[in-house]
């Protein structure tokens, strides 16, 4: 398995600034992924970010947005810019581990989350 | 769009009794995942089964795939009031991404 922590766990931030999340896996891993979830909905994905490489975007996602950073293997920012109200969301940061004998099956883990609310 | 939709969207119980939750899909998946979120917090990964399987078992929780109706479903037997969270289906098509449907908010009243 894997252990993910995030920074900051929660915020209140003023439209206009950005905030910066953090990301930390325990393990090193190849793909990294972050979420949304807005109130009320289920989980939408941002972007996935490989080591080395610029992240690749989701339909209705932009970099100029939601910049993201992936330094090494364990460890990942995502930024966001520019906020609105509409940005205040919890952004969740995850991680696929291959499992099982011979690399049967892809598992995913997540991180707890970082609760955003924009004023 | 998402790949996975649940079914109820909503769900109230009381203690004791079973709860079932669907999840419907539309591409051929790798594995189907439910996870656990209890409100506010992280998601919790409770049980993966994956495409060449029928039924899995984990504690009080079952969950089977149908693939040929792309279709799958969690039973939580003997509900407790701990068991109240939202459940989300999340199906794995290769590519790296997996996919979460809507959710179902299930209350378990004591």
């Amino acid at each position: 398995s894997a252990v993910i922590s995030q920074k900051p766990s929660r915020d209140i931030c003023q439209r206009g600034t950005s905030l910066t999340i953090q990301c930390q896996v325990d393990s090193q891993v190849t793909m990294m992924f972050w979420y949304r979830q807005q109130p009320g909905q289920s989980l939408t994905l941002i972007a996935t970010a490989n080591q080395g490489s610029e992240a690749t975007y989701e339909s209705g996602f932009v970099i100029d947005k939601f910049p993201i950073s992936r330094p090494n293997l364990t460890f990942s920012t995502l930024t966001v810019s520019n906020m609105s109200p509409e940005d205040s969301s919890i952004y969740l940061c995850s991680v696929e581990l291959v499992l099982g004998q011979g690399g049967s099956y892809n598992e995913q883990f997540f991180g707890p989350g970082t609760r955003l609310t924009v004023l | 769009s998402q790949q996975g939709e649940e079914d109820p969207q909503a769900l109230s119980i009381q203690e004791g009794e079973n709860a079932t939750m669907n999840c419907s899909y539309k591409t051929s998946i790798n594995n189907l995942q439910w996870y656990r979120q209890n409100s506010g917090r992280g998601l919790v990964h409770l049980i993966l089964i994956r495409s060449n399987e029928r039924e899995k078992h984990s504690g009080r929780l079952r969950v089977t795939l149908d693939t040929s109706k792309k279709s799958s479903s969690l039973l939580i037997t003997a509900s407790r009031a701990a068991d109240t969270a939202s459940y989300f289906c999340a199906t794995y098509t290769g590519g790296f991404k997996t996919i979460f449907g809507a959710g179902t908010r299930l209350f378990v009243k004591a």
